[in-house]
């Protein structure tokens, strides 16, 4: 499964649109990219998948170029509640659901 | 709709000590999850079902860890004898059949201390 490098950390303010990118060099043809954000004391919760281009659902967007090298989780107008641990993932929808995270973004949203 | 249900929530014991950990997943999931989370890190797949089949263990330390999934619905994982370096949060995920392999619905996990 293709190793992913992401920030440990970033700091927003609420109002603000958070960009969170992901790199994954070696990602594989059949590889599908996945978000998940973790709340302390919580499970990690999914939040998007994507294969290329754009894909938007209620909660944030996920943006993958041409070459899927890379992708960034974008949450618009973020708020406290925001604050949380997000992970990038990468894996193929033949692997049968084995994932691998990473350390996560800890992203800490300020009033 | 209701989640995935672990119990205990919390559990300290003392090394040497047994200790067992439940896991309901969702109604109609066929995969179940477990998972190992170390302070700071991201979570670790120790061992996945497929109804009541175990069928990828290669990350379950199994000298001391076991797994059951006896009629392909809730598990349980147990560690015997626990040691200090098992004190974690033990995540339990499930995941729908045909449902795509990044969407998995974790439980609340059970926090473990060994003293």
């Amino acid at each position: 499964l293709a190793k992913t490098t992401q920030p440990i950390s970033m700091d927003s303010y609420e109002g603000q649109e958070v960009n969170i990118t992901c790199s994954h060099n070696n990602i594989a043809t059949n590889d599908y990219i996945t978000w998940y954000q973790q709340f302390p004391s919580q499970g990690p919760r999914f939040i998007i998948q994507g294969y290329k281009t754009k894909v938007t659902n209620e909660v944030a967007s996920l943006f993958i170029p041409a070459d899927r090298k890379s992708s960034t989780l974008s949450l618009p107008r973020v708020s406290l509640s925001d604050t949380a641990v997000y992970y990038c993932l990468v894996g193929g929808s033949g692997n049968t659901g084995k994932l691998i995270f990473g350390q996560g973004t800890t992203l800490q949203v300020k009033p | 709709e209701a989640g995935v249900v672990q119990s205990p929530r919390y559990k300290i014991i003392e090394k040497k000590q047994p200790v067992a950990f439940w896991c309901n997943p969702i109604s109609g999931h066929n995969t179940l999850y477990w998972y190992r989370q170390n302070l700071g890190q991201g979570p670790e797949l120790l061992i996945r079902y497929e109804n009541e089949e175990a069928v990828d263990d290669s990350q379950l330390p199994k000298d001391r860890f076991s797994a059951e999934r006896l009629k392909g619905v809730d598990s349980t994982l147990k560690i015997q004898p626990a040691e200090l370096g098992d004190s974690a949060v033990y995540l339990c995920a499930s995941r729908y059949p045909g449902q795509g392999f990044g969407e998995q619905f974790f439980g609340p996990g059970t926090r473990l201390t060994v003293l």
